[in-house]
């Protein structure tokens, strides 16, 4: 198993320009989410998936779109980057009846 | 709402050193708690979990145990190694209203171990 996979490992974005953060999971996890980390701040939920279909926000969603069309994949867009976008994006999965949640490498991001 | 406090760093120590790194967490309910390590340019790895009171988690010589009376879940290694180097989050996880769950992390403490 690969685990959790992110890519890219690093971006560079100019304001306003869109990108999509790729996260996949081969371990058929029914939960998935992701989280950003900035420096003092511990990592922060920006929106989540419960399955197939099913999205919700977490505490930081504005400036980002999720969809979770199939059970392996959970992409992460950004519509218009802005500099307060710069951070750390971690993708995670876990099985249903476990609080458990397994990470990403994650994916280092710096808008200009 | 859930929060997670730990030990501000960095925290230096010499091989072979007792660590320490405290934890304490603010819930509703009966939470699981998490230690993650995150090793330099990686991701988050699980270290240890405990689900109830009083569970001792322990991994690669770690420990933490869930204590409710205080609501703490301190992190400990008896002889810590150059290798152990990394920063330290400790979690709890709640129940999102959309059924999902969420991870509330602590800031996180940076340990670097010295020869």
């Amino acid at each position: 198993n690969a685990g959790v996979t992110q890519t890219p490992k690093f971006q560079v974005l100019k304001t306003g320009q869109s990108m999509t953060l790729q996260c996949a999971q081969d371990m058929n996890h029914e939960y998935m989410s992701w989280y950003r980390q900035d420096p003092g701040m511990g990592l922060r939920l920006i929106h989540y998936s419960v399955g197939a279909g099913i999205t919700d926000q977490g505490e930081v969603p504005n400036g980002y779109n999720v969809s979770r069309s199939t059970t392996e994949d959970f992409p992460l867009r950004l519509l218009s980057a802005a500099p307060s976008q710069t951070s750390v994006y971690f993708c995670a999965s876990r099985p249903g009846r476990s609080a458990t949640q397994y990470f990403g490498p994650g994916t280092r991001l710096l808008v200009l | 709402g859930n929060s997670v406090t730990q030990m501000e760093g960095p925290v230096t120590l010499s091989e072979e050193a007792f660590l320490t790194i405290n934890c304490t967490y603010t819930a509703t309910g009966y939470p699981s708690l998490f230690w993650y390590v995150q090793y330099p340019g990686e991701g988050l790895q699980l270290l240890l979990k405990a689900t109830k009171a009083d569970d001792k988690g322990s991994n690669k010589g770690f420990e933490a145990t869930y204590r409710k009376e205080t609501t703490s879940f301190h992190l400990e290694k008896g002889s810590v190694q150059v290798s152990d180097s990394a920063v330290y989050f400790c979690a709890l996880s709640g129940i999102l209203t959309g059924g999902g769950n969420k991870l509330t992390f602590g800031t996180g403490t940076q340990l670097k171990v010295e020869l």
